[in-house]
């Protein structure tokens, strides 16, 4: 049940730092995922990854930058938070480009004071 | 961009009733439907999912029907059992390069008593 993996599970910090969520995933997927929920539960694709191209939600603020070291890692890096950043970050990750299943990670709450 | 409505947003059934979950979309673009299972706390987990080549699919006592012409598609849950309370979310996806990018339904709590 670790395919994918997250951490911290709690984050809980103070408005105008730099934090960093760290996701893991031991399947050998290609592509990977962030996805932010908020709390009333809407969940957003905030990025695609894969090794050969990077899709941002439009959306999504620059402060959030995706850094991949390698194919099994996909961390995800936030400036200057902000009250509003507060929401649970998921990561996932699939297979390839003939499958289309994801599997999410736990989730990292992330609270902002 | 793609719009995901998704309806009800609660949905309460006594144990052994079906349950069912509408979405439409707006996009005719999207052509790949999931559909997630959240319990409390947990992640989302995909329980059944659908391609626009396809009118309907079942596993079990869960189906899934999509009307493309009218764009929307719907989760068919039969003789619920109070393991299926939990939230559920529907998403239409296009594909972007190797990946289909997924916008996602409000989502719909479903309590099943029992």
């Amino acid at each position: 049940d670790t395919a994918v993996s997250q951490t911290p599970k709690y984050l809980v910090t103070q408005m105008g730092n730099d934090k960093s969520i760290k996701c893991e995933q031991n399947l050998g997927h290609d592509t990977m995922y962030w996805y932010k929920q908020d709390s009333k539960k809407f969940l957003k694709i905030m990025f695609s990854y894969n090794n050969k191209e990077l899709i941002i939600n439009e959306t999504v603020p620059n402060r959030f930058s995706p850094k991949s070291p390698d194919k099994a890692h996909l961390n995800l890096h936030i400036n200057s938070l902000e009250l509003g950043d507060s929401a649970v970050y998921f990561c996932a990750s699939k297979l390839g480009t003939n499958t289309d299943t994801q599997y999410f990670g736990p989730g990292t709450r992330l609270t902002v004071l | 961009g793609e719009n995901v409505e998704q309806h009800p947003s609660t949905l309460s059934v006594q144990e052994g009733d079906s349950a069912v979950i509408k979405c439409t979309y707006s996009d005719s673009a999207s052509n790949y439907f999931p559909w997630y299972k959240q319990e409390l706390g947990k992640r989302p987990q995909l329980i059944i999912d659908i391609r626009s080549n396809v009118g309907e699919k079942k596993d079990q006592r869960i189906a899934v029907t999509l009307n493309k012409t009218a764009k929307h598609f719907s989760l068919h849950i039969t003789e619920t059992q109070p393991e299926d309370s939990a939230v559920y979310f529907c998403a239409a996806s296009i594909k972007s390069g190797g990946s289909y990018i997924p916008t996602f339904g409000r989502g719909t709590s479903l309590i099943v008593h029992p």
